[in-house]
């Protein structure tokens, strides 16, 4: 079945250390995304690729790194210079057509606690 | 940038009955897109608005998006306790390109038996 995996479910670190979050996709598409979702907020974007080896800052891409070597996944990496990493993370992937809106499909999402 | 505000935050209702969730833009939109979430998972896509005045239902669920452009409402129609969990809109903020979505703080809709 195609589908997007994020792994692990739950993830916890100390204060200080980077992690990375895993997400892969089987469904063949160009484009894939990483959010960040807080309790009672709606998601915010983090970063986006459209294309392998490239890649764009969202909204809140500040103490985050990405990159996408490969077209089947696109991996985040939370750095110590984030102030505030507890969230929940979702990555999603659409197909890229220039000027037509595809609908984004969502992982399960990765809840990073940092203790 | 364009925000979008989502009303009511949170929905109780009773099992059966019929309920709308809003989602208004402060820009024009040039897609909208409404989600369901079950707490602690990802999103599930639902139906997807692009035309002034365009509505789809799937099933009990109606989205309509206004002649404006500015504003979505998702209606269900007897409500079902399966039909409970968190609904998102999100918007394409950009014409063209990567869809940078924007979205919604999310209406949290529980069904009562």
């Amino acid at each position: 079945d195609g589908g997007i995996t994020q792994s692990p479910k739950y993830l916890f670190r100390k204060e200080g250390q980077n992690v990375t979050l895993s997400c892969e996709q089987n469904l063949n598409h160009d484009a894939m995304y990483w959010y960040r979702q807080d309790p009672g907020q709606g998601l915010r974007l983090i970063y986006y690729s459209q294309i392998v080896n490239d890649f764009q800052k969202g909204d809140i891409a500040e103490g985050y790194s990405v990159s996408r070597e490969k077209k089947e996944s696109f991996p985040l990496t939370v750095t110590s210079a984030q102030k505030n990493p507890t969230a929940f993370y979702l990555c999603a992937s659409s197909i890229f057509s220039g000027r037509a809106l595809n609908e984004q499909f969502f992982g399960p999402g990765t809840r990073l606690t940092v203790l | 940038s364009q925000e979008l505000e989502q009303s009511p935050q949170s929905l109780i209702v009773q099992e059966g009955k019929n309920l709308t969730i809003n989602c208004t833009s402060s820009k024009t939109l040039y897609g909208l897109y409404w989600y369901k979430q079950k707490y602690g998972e990802g999103l599930i896509f639902l139906m997807m608005l692009q035309k002034g005045g365009e509505e789809k239902s799937h099933e009990k669920i109606t989205a309509k998006l206004d002649e404006k452009k500015q504003q979505s409402s998702l209606h269900i129609t007897a409500s079902q306790p399966s039909h409970a969990g968190i609904y998102l809109c999100g918007a394409d903020g950009v014409r063209g390109g990567a869809q940078k979505l924007v979205f919604g703080q999310g209406t949290r809709l529980t069904i009562n038996p």
